[in-house]
């Protein structure tokens, strides 16, 4: 059975950093790409960062390139999320996902239960 | 960005059938291949992938659902709606970057 836990959530200030991990179990981990989604609360899904099998090719969208960073252990079966100079609209719950991949990344195989993030003073 | 429209709410009762649609601001198909994909999230529970390349059927996912459309207009269709299905339900395109999710539609009972 596929698993994903993530954890590391929790309240920052903002301008502080935080780290994410997730530990996947049940499958190939370094035969993946994996992302992160994060879902603000009543609000819709937006994907983060997506990092290659190998660790060598990372993407983000606009809304957090530059502070936030993807990185991946494959030989303990873990993802990482980096974010520096957090703020108040990063507040979310962060899913760790699996990423189907077909020449580009393509959809969301399986989820992790997420975890909340709170910027706040 | 592909922006995905996605109405807000969608009423229907138990045993008949639920149609959610998602337009795509711009053609999200490469050559035959429909990159749209459609998630199942219950109150308090993470996404699920129900469909994935516009009507392929994920693993585990019961026959009911179903998927379709191609270029800016698809359909995730449920029928019979049971009781269980009551949920949000996002629509996510994969054909360009940013990839993108629709707003959600929150299918409630009649």
């Amino acid at each position: 059975e596929v698993q994903l836990v993530e954890s590391g959530g929790g309240l920052v200030q903002p301008g502080r950093s935080l780290k994410l991990s997730c530990a996947a179990s049940g499958f190939t981990f370094s035969n993946y790409y994996m992302a992160w989604v994060r879902q603000a609360p009543k609000k819709g899904l937006e994907w983060v960062a997506t990092i290659s099998t190998s660790g060598s090719r990372t993407y983000y969208p606009d809304s957090v390139k530059g502070r936030f960073t993807i990185s991946r252990d494959n030989a303990k079966s873990s993802l990482y999320l980096q974010m520096n100079s957090l703020k108040s609209e990063d507040t979310a719950t962060y899913y760790c996902a699996s990423l189907n991949y077909g020449g580009s990344p393509d959809y969301f195989d399986y989820w992790g239960q997420g975890v909340m993030v709170t910027v706040s003073s | 960005d592909i922006v995905l429209t996605q109405s807000p709410v969608l009423a229907v009762s138990l045993g008949q059938r639920a149609t959610i649609s998602c337009r795509a601001s711009q053609s999200v198909s490469i050559s035959s291949i429909n990159l749209m994909h459609w998630y199942q999230q219950k109150p308090g529970q993470q996404p699920k992938l129900l469909i994935y390349r516009a009507s392929n059927l994920a693993s585990g996912i019961p026959a009911r659902f179903s998927g379709s459309g191609s270029g800016t207009d698809f359909t995730l269709t449920i029928d019979p709606v049971q009781a269980d299905d009551i949920a949000a339900y996002y629509c996510q395109q994969s054909r360009e970057s940013p990839n993108t999710f629709g707003a959600g539609t929150k299918l409630e009972l009649k």
